[in-house]
Order: C-alpha cells, then structure tokens, then sequence
C-alpha cells in the first residue's frame, strides 16, 4: 500500500526567506503531482514531475523529484504573502492509474 | 466556463437521509473520480471510473455508492447519510496522471 507524508505539515515563514517542504512515499513511483489549495476553494495543478531527477520550476517554486530516494522538494524561494495556501503532494500508485495524497503543508508567510 | 462543474456546492441534510452529488465534465476526459477531504488528512479517494462500464472501489467506499451515466457525468451517492461523512468532497477527472478538481460540495449531515 502506497503512503505518502509531507513534512512539515505546518509552515510559518517570514516574507523573504527560504524553505523546502518534503514528500516521501513508501512503493516505487515515477510520477508526482503537485497541487495548491487556496483556503474553501479546489486543488490547482502545480507541478508534474514524470521521471526520475526531474525539475520544474514556476517564480518562487522549485519541484524536483528522486525516485530512487522517493522524495519529492517543493522549494520557496524568497517567500511572499501570495504563496500563503496548503501544499498537496500526490504520487501515483503504479499500475492503478489513481493518486495517494499528502496530508498537505499548509504555509503562511507573514510580513 | 469551468471544465468540471460540482452540484450542488453547498448542502446540510439530516441524518438517514439519501443524497447524490453530481459531476459533469467538458474536458473529455475518460477517467473521473470521487475524493472527500478532511481537514488535516489530505484527499482520501473513495470512487474511481476509466470509463462508463468500469467503476472502483477507493480507499473509503463504505457508505457510497457512484453511477457512472455518461462519458462527462460521474454522480456520487450516500445511501444514508451518517454525521462522520460531513466532509468537503470533490470530484476530479483525467486522460492520463495529471488530475482536474471541480469547485467542490461542502456537504454537513446533522
């Protein structure tokens, strides 16, 4: 059974400042998505990372993927209010085609 | 207009009762699929369909029921509605990997 953690779960940061946030999952997977969540609203698409060793990268976000290590980064670079939302992380369950979530890091970024 | 549309948005029924959430899609996409959040424990899957004929079981299928009646529509059922199934439930689609979310149905059994 695939799971799938996030750490941190909680994330305050300052205005400015950097910080990673992880997602580790238990059962080989090559593919990894991941999604913002604005406070009452839907999951937006972030990142889809395909394969082993790949990077994306949108403003102050950085994903990047390991799947020998199965760990994901979503890294903030230089962190502003409007990045203030609950992170979700998905991994594929290989041959099954559905996703297992992350409990989600829900960051705030204050002045 | 949205590309996966949730009716309704926002419901309160009583316990015992039986609802359906509905979902419609205009992405063509084959594959839909039901997940309820929770806060603190992410998206849980409980209903997945790859096409009309083909329907799943997720991660949390007690207490649910799906019907599958088009390619664009995937409806989800609670039999008997039960207070510990008030959640956030969302439907999402896709062709293959990445997923789609509609708005959402903020559902509260009393």
């Amino acid at each position: 059974e695939l799971k799938v953690e996030q750490n941190p779960l909680f994330l305050s940061m300052q205005e400015g400042k950097n910080y990673t946030i992880y997602c580790n999952y238990s059962t080989t997977s090559d593919r990894l998505y991941w999604y913002r969540q604005d406070p009452g609203k839907s999951l937006e698409s972030l990142f889809v990372l395909l394969s082993n060793g790949a990077v994306k990268q949108e403003g102050r976000l950085m994903a990047s993927l390991d799947t020998k290590a199965r760990l994901s980064t979503l890294h903030i670079t230089a962190a502003v209010h409007d990045l203030s939302a609950t992170y979700f992380c998905a991994v594929e369950n290989s041959g099954y085609s559905t996703l297992t979530f992350g409990k989600g890091t829900m960051l705030l970024v204050s002045p | 207009d949205a590309d996966v549309t949730q009716t309704p948005r926002n419901r309160i029924t009583k316990t015992g009762k039986r609802i359906m959430l509905e979902c419609s899609q205009t992405k063509g996409h084959d594959r839909m699929y039901w997940y309820r959040q929770d806060p603190g424990l992410g998206l849980r899957l409980i209903y997945y369909s790859f096409d009309v004929k083909d329907i799943n079981k997720g991660e949390i299928s007690d207490g649910y029921s799906v019907s599958r009646q088009a390619q664009a529509k995937f409806s989800l059922s609670l039999e008997s509605a039960i207070p510990n199934q008030t959640a956030l439930y969302f439907c999402a689609t896709s062709d293959y990997g990445e997923q789609y979310f509609g708005p959402g149905t903020r559902l509260t059994v009393t």
